[in-house]
């Protein structure tokens, strides 16, 4: 079974600044897609960037990178220009290629910004 | 589209009680699936299913029962409600492509006396 560790339980980021939050998983896949959601007081999950496996280079949407290791079986995410819109927690989420759609979620990292 | 729906919002259960969380979506997917939210432990898959009349268990099935009878509908029974199952439910579908996105509903929050 697959397992996703995201070691950080809470991060703080001043306004406008970086952060960068940490993913870990263990697999014996070698096919696999990687997300990271986000979840906001609502409660409502958003889908912030999907990376595939067998692609080398990095996903990035807008303001949201990653820095994928695939030997390392690392998936860090990157906020650049933090705005306070982005305070949130953050779950990093493991798919199995042929599993479906089912999903297996790290504990959640949480976001602070501070203005 | 109204996408994936959830209902009710809020539920006060007292222990042996049961009861039905509804999910409905309305973009025709073939895959849905039900997660819980524990604090600090992410979502945890309970049941899903890859069409109607199909269903499989998931991490955490004990406790729960789904059926599927229609591509719209896929609730999820608590047979005799338990604290342990204080949680926050989130059902979620998709497409069946590898690719395809999860759409999650709003949740349901569940208090178990």
């Amino acid at each position: 079974a697959q397992t996703v560790t995201q070691s950080q339980p809470e991060m703080s980021v001043q306004e406008a600044e970086t952060v960068t939050l940490s993913c870990t998983y263990d697999t014996s896949e070698s096919d696999y897609y990687l997300f990271w959601y986000k979840q906001p007081p609502s409660r409502q999950m958003i889908l912030v960037i999907r990376q595939e496996a067998y692609k080398q280079q990095n996903a990035t949407e807008n303001r949201f990178s990653v820095n994928f290791q695939k030997a390392a079986k690392s998936f860090s995410l990157k906020i650049s220009d933090s705005q306070l819109g982005d305070a949130a927690m953050y779950f990093c989420a493991y798919r199995s290629y042929n599993a479906g759609n089912m999903l297996t979620f790290g504990g959640g990292t949480r976001l602070m910004v501070k203005p | 589209n109204a996408g994936v729906t959830q209902t009710p919002k809020f539920q006060v259960l007292k222990t042996g009680q049961s009861m039905t969380l509804q999910c409905a979506q309305d973009m025709n997917h073939e895959y849905m699936s039900w997660y819980r939210q524990d604090p600090g432990m992410g979502l945890r898959l309970i049941h899903y299913s890859v069409g109607a009349g199909i269903t499989d268990q998931g991490e955490v099935p004990n406790g729960y029962n789904v059926s599927r009878s229609t591509t719209e509908d896929f609730p999820l029974r608590l047979l005799s409600a338990a604290p342990s199952q204080t949680s926050v439910y989130f059902c979620a579908s998709s497409y069946r492509g590898r690719t395809d996105t999860q759409y999650f509903g709003p949740g349901t929050r569940l208090t178990v006396l």
